[in-house]
């Protein structure tokens, strides 16, 4: 079956820099995205990973090891906004007009104090 | 541009009633997705449109699921009858093309509570 682990939960300070892992055993591997979710909110799409390497968007940044299974999100100059679930997300499908599901980790809760 | 919205927002209903669940996906976005969050666990996905046709549903858990999408625009899964493990969030996204990665925009969810 296929299994994301990423920890549970994760506290930091306000500037601070964090870094969520997320390791990954799908029985396909199309790319790895990570998504924001606010209490009681809609999960918001942060950044994806195809290929190895870091990607940088902002104060965010993606890296991901295909051949580690193995990716990470890293968030810096904290702010008290970025308090909210992480979540990473494998697509195990291929492409063409039919983009496939998504299979998530069970997220984890990112705490930043002041 | 309108985002994916779902309706209800909260929906509670007693075991072995019937609940329908609409999502509204951004327009012009071929690939609607329905996923659900059992509190603690996951996010799960449950199925996967192409316009109206179903491309893969292979997450549902069961014959008491029935999902469709008129005319390849909004969906409806509908729930009958429910059951108290049918309680969670069920969420819906879509995605269009190879934007971005093939992001998938979600919309705020349904919270469904069976009793």
């Amino acid at each position: 079956g296929q299994s994301l682990e990423q920890p549970s939960e994760v506290t930091a300070v306000e500037g601070a820099i964090v870094q969520i892992n997320c390791t990954y055993q799908t029985s396909g591997f199309y790319g790895l995205s990570w998504y924001q979710q606010h209490d009681g909110g809609a999960p918001t799409f942060l950044s994806y990973n195809a290929l190895d390497g870091l990607e940088e968007t902002g104060r965010f940044s993606s890296f991901l090891s295909r051949s580690d299974s193995y990716g990470y999100l890293l968030l810096q100059e904290l702010q008290m906004k970025d308090s909210a679930s992480y979540f990473c997300a494998v697509r195990d499908q291929g492409g063409g007009s039919t983009l496939g599901r998504l299979y998530f980790g069970r997220g984890t809760q990112l705490t930043v104090w002041p | 541009e309108a985002g994916v919205t779902q309706f209800p927002s909260h929906s509670v209903i007693e075991k072995g009633q019937t609940v329908t669940l609409r999502c509204d996906p951004i327009s012009g976005h071929d690939n609607l997705y329905w996923y659900r969050r059992v509190m603690g666990k996951e996010i799960k996905f449950l199925l996967h449109f192409v316009k109206e046709s179903k491309q893969d549903e292979s997450g549902m858990p069961n014959n008491r699921f029935l999902a469709e999408r008129t005319g390849g625009t909004y969906s409806t899964l509908k729930v009958q009858p429910a059951e108290l493990e049918d309680s969670g969030v069920y969420f819906c996204a879509s995605s269009q093309g190879r934007q971005r990665g093939y992001e998938q925009y979600f919309g705020p969810g349904t919270r469904l509570t069976v009793t």
